[in-house]
């Protein structure tokens, strides 16, 4: 059973498009984290949300946090080819677990 | 950079070979973790030392020995592998073991098991 789902698992869009990643959840978690990963290469951290409902921005990305806790979602605005990359989301269920659930990815593509 | 640097980046080994992945933190970070990537799977913890002392062992075969002489250097000593341990070896380091500190990763081993 995965206890993080993250979809859709491929896109492929054109340059100055936008999109929207899910990850999702049965679960509650006490925070959630966004990775990129770009081939030959581990997870960098994006962003990390904690408040159910918190809206963060980083540039043209924007990182929502379910009110319940339990999805969260990642908007691109105007996609660029530098946006390509593995998009992880990760879990954790708080107190002194520091064990991090990860999704399986969603893999963008953005072409010139 | 991410200031979590691996060694090798790549490796062919048989299964008969011994060979040992190395991990070093330049962050000053406490905690400590090997992760392994496979494809189609989510990121699998495989160890966890908090202040050199192991606090997790998510059911690892014992093929797979990690060792944490100090809080800035984790190895993964491995010996008799299968071909299905063919995968990414990722290391990473967090400030403390609780769910407020952030993980950030090295580049990964890549390994393959012939």
């Amino acid at each position: 059973t995965q206890l993080l789902e993250q979809s859709p698992q491929f896109l492929s869009i054109q340059e100055g498009e936008n999109l929207t990643v899910y990850c999702n959840s049965s679960s509650v978690f006490s925070s959630l984290q966004w990775y990129r990963q770009e081939p030959g290469e581990g997870p960098v951290l994006l962003v990390t949300v904690v408040t159910g409902g918190e809206v963060k921005k980083l540039k043209r990305l924007t990182f929502q946090f379910g009110d319940a806790r339990k999805d969260s979602s990642l908007h691109i605005t105007a996609a660029q080819p530098g946006d390509t990359g593995l998009y992880l989301c990760a879990g954790s269920y708080g107190g002194s677990q520091g064990n991090l659930i990860f999704g399986k990815g969603t893999k963008l593509s953005v072409k010139p | 950079e991410t200031g979590v640097t691996q060694t090798p980046r790549h490796l062919v080994m048989g299964m008969t070979n011994k060979k040992s992945l190395k991990c070093e933190q330049h962050l000053g970070h406490n905690a400590m973790y090997w992760y392994k990537q496979s494809a189609k799977k989510p990121l699998e913890l495989m160890f966890v030392y908090n202040f050199k002392e192991q606090t997790e062992n998510n059911s690892v075969p014992s093929r797979f020995s990690p060792e944490c002489p100090n809080s800035s250097h984790l190895f993964l000593h491995l010996h008799t592998l299968q071909p299905e341990d063919s995968a990414l070896y990722l290391c990473a380091s967090s400030q403390g073991f609780s769910n407020a500190y952030e993980q950030y990763f090295g580049p990964g081993t890549r390994l393959t098991v012939t």
